[in-house]
């Protein structure tokens, strides 16, 4: 069936350098994008999200950028810190009423001081 | 502001044994309801969800069973636990056209 899964399972960086996460999905009719952190034990925390009509949205010291021709999501973060060191996940839904968020399988991030 | 309970944070079964875990959401109404597993270094398993009272979608066939019983109530219930059952099992709720908001999950082991 049709997934979102993560290019790798793991990542690892220095402290300080920037990080960037990938994603590939193949539900064409997705439009809601939303990357997740989840630290050990703890259940996923929203980091920030972008829907279909967009190629790129900012936060802090996260841009997430889509690129819908080759359905491909990706999570960038800035200055990477210890505190960074996750698993994160994205997930995909369509953007309308009572469909679920499906989830792809993660990329758990080191980050070493 | 939204609050989403789960409850109990762990729980130790033998296999056989039926199950009930409990999500509440405050502060909203009828919510989308969501009932996630996933196991030792995973991915997120969608099990089961709800669009409104007594409406259930379940996406894996599989030991489990769900109910909505209120519109901010959401049971994940099994009446014989395998050992396959041991998980993490997270309880999510979203508005419509928004992120999920999770609970902080129930580990589940089966012995």
């Amino acid at each position: 069936g049709e997934n979102v899964g993560l290019h790798l399972p793991t990542l690892s960086v220095q402290e300080g350098d920037n990080s960037i996460i990938n994603c590939a999905y193949s539900n064409s009719a997705s439009d809601y994008f939303i990357w997740y952190k989840q630290e050990s034990g703890k259940g996923p925390q929203f980091i920030i999200d972008i829907r279909s009509n967009m190629d790129k949205r900012q936060g802090q010291r996260v841009t997430v950028l889509l690129n819908k021709t080759v359905k491909h999501l990706s999570l960038q973060i800035a200055a990477t810190q210890p505190g960074d060191s996750a698993v994160y996940f994205c997930a995909e839904k369509r953007d309308q009423a009572g469909t679920a968020l499906i989830f792809g399988k993660g990329t758990t991030l080191s980050v070493s001081s | 502001s939204q609050t989403i309970h789960q409850w109990p944070a762990t729980l130790v079964q033998p296999v056989g044994s039926p199950l009930s875990l409990e999500c509440t959401v405050e502060g909203t109404s009828n919510p989308n309801l969501y009932w996630y597993r996933q196991a030792a270094g995973r991915g997120l398993q969608l099990l089961f969800y709800s669009v409104g009272i007594g409406q259930i979608s379940s996406e894996v066939p599989q030991n489990l069973s769900a109910s909505r019983p209120q519109d901010r109530q959401f049971i994940l219930s099994s009446k014989k636990l395998l050992l396959s059952d041991s998980g993490f099992y997270l309880c999510a709720w979203t508005p419509d056209r928004a992120e999920a908001f999770f609970g902080q999950g129930t580990r589940l082991t089966v012995v």
